[in-house]
C-alpha cells in the first residue's frame, strides 16, 4: 500500500481558530487530494494537487487553503474555523497512471466547538 | 449536479447472500471505474476497478458488470461475509489528463452472520 499518514488523527478546536492539517506520502505521487466526508455526502474535493506549488479548487473549496511546497507533503487549512468545517478530512494521492487508483490516509476527525 | 449516482444507500443482507450495489454515470469520457471500501475509522481502499472495454471483471467474491450503452455499472459480492460490513463507494475518472475522480455517495453494507 501506499504510504500516507494525516497528522493529527483527530483534533478538537473552537471557532474562529485557525487549523492546519497534514498529508504526508513516500510513493513520490505526483497527484494529492482532500477530501471531507459528511454523512449523507460521500467524498467531497475540497482542494487538489497536480505537482509542487501547483493547486486548484474543488467542489466546496470555501473557507480552505492548501500549500504543497514539497512533493511528499500537502496542509489543508482553515483560516477561521467554523462549526460547518466539522468533518472527517481525507488526504489522497496518485501517481496518474491510466490504470492507477487514489490511496488514501486514515483520515483525521476534527470537530469546531 | 451529481455526475455518478450510486444506490442503494444503505443495504443489509444475510451471511451468503449476493448485495448488489449499482452506479450510473452521465459523462463518456470516464474511462476508469475503481470500487473503493471503507471500514469504520480507516481511509477508503481500492477493492476492483474496471475500465469500459470489458463487460465483467472478477476478484475473489467481488464482481463488477458493466454496461458501456447504459452508461452503468454495478458492484456484486458473492457468499457475502460479516467482513464485508463496510462502505462501499463507486467512482469515474477520464477524459485525458482528468485525474480527479467523481465519487457516488457511498453505500453502507451491513452482513448479519
Amino acid at each position: 500500500d501506499a504510504g500516507i499518514t494525516q497528522s493529527p488523527r483527530h483534533k478538537v478546536t473552537e471557532t474562529g481558530t485557525p487549523v492546519t492539517l497534514r498529508c504526508h506520502q513516500t510513493e513520490n505521487h505526483r497527484y494529492m487530494y482532500w477530501y471531507r466526508q459528511d454523512p449523507g455526502h460521500g467524498l467531497r474535493l475540497i482542494h487538489y494537487s497536480y505537482g509542487v506549488k501547483d493547486t486548484d479548487k474543488g467542489e466546496v473549496s470555501d473557507g480552505y487553503s492548501v500549500s504543497r511546497s514539497k512533493t511528499e507533503d500537502f496542509l489543508l487549512t482553515l483560516e477561521s474555523a467554523t462549526s460547518s468545517q466539522t468533518s472527517v478530512y481525507f488526504c489522497a494521492s496518485t501517481s496518474g497512471g491510466s490504470n492507477q487508483p487514489q490511496h488514501f490516509g486514515d483520515g483525521t476527525r476534527l470537530s469546531i466547538l | 449536479q451529481q455526475q455518478v449516482k450510486q444506490s442503494p444507500q444503505s443495504l443489509i443482507v444475510q451471511k451468503g447472500g449476493i448485495p448488489i450495489i449499482n452506479c450510473a454515470y452521465e459523462n463518456t469520457a470516464f474511462d476508469y471505474f475503481p470500487w473503493y471500501q471503507q471500514f469504520p475509522g480507516k481511509g477508503p481502499a481500492l477493492l476492483i476497478a474496471i475500465r469500459p472495454d470489458v463487460s465483467e471483471k472478477k476478484e475473489g467474491r467481488f464482481t463488477i458488470s458493466f454496461n458501456k450503452s447504459a452508461k452503468q455499472f454495478s458492484l456484486h459480492i458473492m457468499d457475502s461475509q460479516p467482513g464485508d460490513s463496510a462502505t462501499y463507494f463507486c467512482a469515474a475518472r477520464g477524459g485525458r489528463g482528468s485525474y480527479i475522480p467523481t465519487f457516488g455517495r457511498g453505500t453502507s453494507l451491513i452482513v448479519h452472520p
